[in-house]
């Protein structure tokens, strides 16, 4: 089955710095990468996608790239602010339909 | 504003009892999703329900029995449950069960186990 690895596991980064956090997948037929972001008591909320159609993808200050040769993907984070500071989880949808998440990103956008 | 529903927020319960989870989404979408997520852990997939229709049980312990009444509603009826059954249950829709639908959760049921 589909295996994702994230990494790193927590994050840091001064307010207006940038973040970005990467994953890995291992099915090859995986087509699909959502990333959700998870606050405290909150429910995961999807932030930005990307299909294995298109390299890169952005939207205001989040952007997702995607290597399919190196089967992994990235989000970045530019300009970063205090309500960034959440769980990020990446995801990977592959042969088996289902999505698969990575272990998850504890970013904190100290002030 | 989540667009999944869940009811109820909390729930406290002993090992003896039965509850039931409800969840309901009026987004027109046609699978239904039941996850368990511990804290500070991903969410792992319990029950997929495609039109309806269970199309994937992930091996869940029969104390946890699923239901899908209608396309908006989806329950999971709890029976003899652990305390390590103890976290936050959510729900999810997508148009459909094929690959590259977007999910959408809701806010979740945090469950506690005495």
């Amino acid at each position: 089955g589909e295996n994702v690895e994230q990494h790193p596991s927590t994050l840091s980064v001064q307010e207006g710095d940038s973040a970005v956090i990467k994953c890995t997948y291992s099915d090859s037929a995986s087509n699909y990468f959502p990333w959700y972001k998870q606050e405290l008591g909150k429910r995961p909320q999807l932030i930005i996608d990307i299909r294995s159609n298109v390299g890169e993808k952005k939207d205001q200050r989040i952007a997702v790239t995607l290597n399919k040769t190196a089967k992994h993907f990235s989000l970045h984070i530019t300009e970063t602010q205090p309500e960034d500071s959440a769980v990020y989880f990446c995801a990977a949808s592959g042969s088996a339909r289902q999505l698969t998440f990575g272990s998850g990103t504890q970013l904190t956008v100290l002030p | 504003d989540t667009e999944v529903t869940q009811t109820p927020k909390h729930l406290v319960m002993g090992m003896t009892n039965k509850k039931s989870l409800k969840c309901e989404q009026h987004m027109g979408h046609r699978a239904m999703y039941w996850y368990k997520q511990k804290a500070k852990k991903p969410p792992e997939l319990m029950f997929v329900y495609s039109y309806e229709k269970l199309s994937i049980n992930e091996s869940v312990p029969s104390r946890f029995s699923p239901e899908c009444p209608n396309s908006s509603l989806l329950n999971l009826h709890l029976h003899a449950l652990q305390p390590e059954d103890s976290a936050l249950y959510l729900c999810a829709s997508s148009q459909d069960s094929v690959a590259n639908q977007p999910q959408h959760f809701g806010d979740g049921t945090r469950l506690s186990i005495l």
